[in-house]
């Protein structure tokens, strides 16, 4: 089985940087997404790790440590626009890489 | 490119009867599509794996009598919720993973509301 862990909520100010911790536990690993969601919406992709090492893509990057077992999702120049639902979501190896969600992290962002 | 379609986007239905979802694929061929629901405020869940031209795999807890999803082809996968009841009433997602592309990401669909009254 897989358990990922991340906070539930967290708030920022516009402009600032925020980052977004993922723990997980898994029995195989064939990658780490992030994804964000806006309330009543499907989920949008953001970012794919299966590598160790930093992802940078404009404001938003994205880590991944395989032997921890954690990855962050950082947002740097925050806009009102990034208040949303962000979820991390490990790909386990072998048969059809069924993904498991975490529960999602609230952000808020605030002037 | 890899755009992933749902229809109806919302539907209200009564308690006792059966309601349909289609997920299509629009440009690409998806060997796997996935079926989640959403409750407000919480993470998806998935509910079953669906492989073209074969049985859906259903995750733990799901009843596959109750839905019914159907792989027809490579573009298009149903779910269909027999039955249902106001605890049926979620936000249903599907996702598509291309055929062939060598990376498990997944291309989601714009979701479907169903209301049960």
């Amino acid at each position: 089985g897989q358990n990922i862990d991340q906070p539930t909520e967290m708030t920022a100010t516009e402009g600032a940087i925020v980052q977004i911790n993922c723990t997980y536990q898994t029995s195989g690993f064939n990658g780490l997404f992030w994804y964000q969601q806006h309330a009543g919406e499907a989920p949008t992709f953001l970012s794919y790790n299966v590598l160790d090492g930093l992802e940078e893509k404009g404001r938003f990057s994205s880590f991944l440590s395989r032997s921890k077992g954690y990855s962050y999702l950082l947002l740097k120049e925050l806009q009102m626009k990034d208040s949303a639902s962000y979820l991390c979501a490990v790909v386990a190896s072998g048969g059809s890489y069924i993904p498991t969600f975490g529960r999602g992290t609230s952000l808020i962002v605030h002037p | 490119g890899a755009v992933v379609s749902q229809h109806p986007s919302w539907v209200i239905c009564k308690s006792g009867t059966s309601v349909k979802i289609e997920c299509r694929s629009l440009d690409f061929q998806a060997t796997t599509m996935f079926w989640y629901r959403q409750f407000p405020k919480q993470s998806l869940m998935l509910m079953a794996t669906s492989n073209e031209g074969s049985k859906a795999t259903y995750e733990q807890g799901v009843e596959k009598d109750k839905f019914l999803i159907n792989h027809a082809s490579l573009t298009l996968s149903t779910l269909t919720v027999t039955s249902a009841h106001p605890e049926d009433s979620s936000f249903y997602i599907c996702s598509a993973r291309a055929k062939l592309s060598g990376s498990p990401r997944e291309y989601f669909g714009p979701g479907t509301r169903l209301t049960v009254t």
